[in-house]
């Protein structure tokens, strides 16, 4: 398994703002994935994170809106830009080796996030 | 149609009963399946992948029918422990080890 640790665990931002989301793997991960959960709903897959080249967004979410970064095998960053009160969330980072060695997917705590 | 579907209950169970979960996935070339835990307010945890032999682990036993595309849990003596929503999830291997996250169905014991 794979020990994964966000921060901030959580804030409160007034709207217009930006927030930067930071998740660190203890290990080399082959992907890494951002999801956001509302309240009472499941997970929604924000975008995957690529090593080195820009991240895949799931329709719905832009680049523009949601900046992501990963420039190693252990480390992304979740930009939630410009927000609104919609933005209010949990986001999720999540970690995947893709093979025996991890072959499931495993969270990070998350980041409760309330736009004002 | 929704690439993973679950009963959302909710499930409300005495201690010490048997109850089992169901869910079913549209896309046949599935590969890997597991069943997550999630508590209130907290990540989603990794209960157990599910092998399409099924496997038990203690008092969780998990089924996979490839025919009929769904997978199941089954959780004996139930525990006031047990309480959270249990998620489906489903990766489908050839579209680059994307997960799908079914909407969870709600479990609670009472004592």
């Amino acid at each position: 398994s794979a020990v994964i640790s966000q921060k901030p665990s959580r804030d409160i931002c007034q709207r217009g703002t930006s927030l930067t989301i930071q998740c660190q793997v203890d290990s080399q991960v082959t992907m890494m994935f951002w999801y956001r959960q509302q309240p009472g709903q499941s997970l929604t897959l924000i975008a995957t994170a690529n090593q080195g080249s820009e991240a895949t967004y799931e329709s719905g979410f832009v680049i523009d809106k949601f900046p992501i970064s990963r420039p190693n095998l252990t480390f992304s960053t979740l930009t939630v830009s410009n927000m609104s009160p919609e933005d209010s969330s949990i986001y999720l980072c999540s970690a995947y080796g893709g093979d025996g060695r991890m072959a499931e997917q495993y969270f990070g705590p998350g980041t409760r996030l309330t736009v004002t | 149609r929704k690439e993973v579907e679950q009963d959302p209950g909710p499930f409300n169970v005495p201690e010490g009963a048997t109850v089992a979960f169901n869910c079913t996935y549209s896309n046949s070339a599935s590969q890997s399946f597991f069943w997550y835990r999630q508590d209130c307010r907290k990540e989603p945890k990794l209960l157990m992948s599910v092998y399409s032999s099924g496997n038990e682990d203690g008092r969780f036993t998990a089924q996979l029918n490839r025919a009929s595309q769904y997978i199941s849990l089954l959780i004996r003596d139930s525990k006031l422990s047990d309480s959270a929503t249990y998620l489906c999830v489903v990766n489908k291997l050839n579209t680059g080890n994307q997960f799908y996250f079914g909407t969870g169905t709600s479990l609670t014991v009472i004592p």
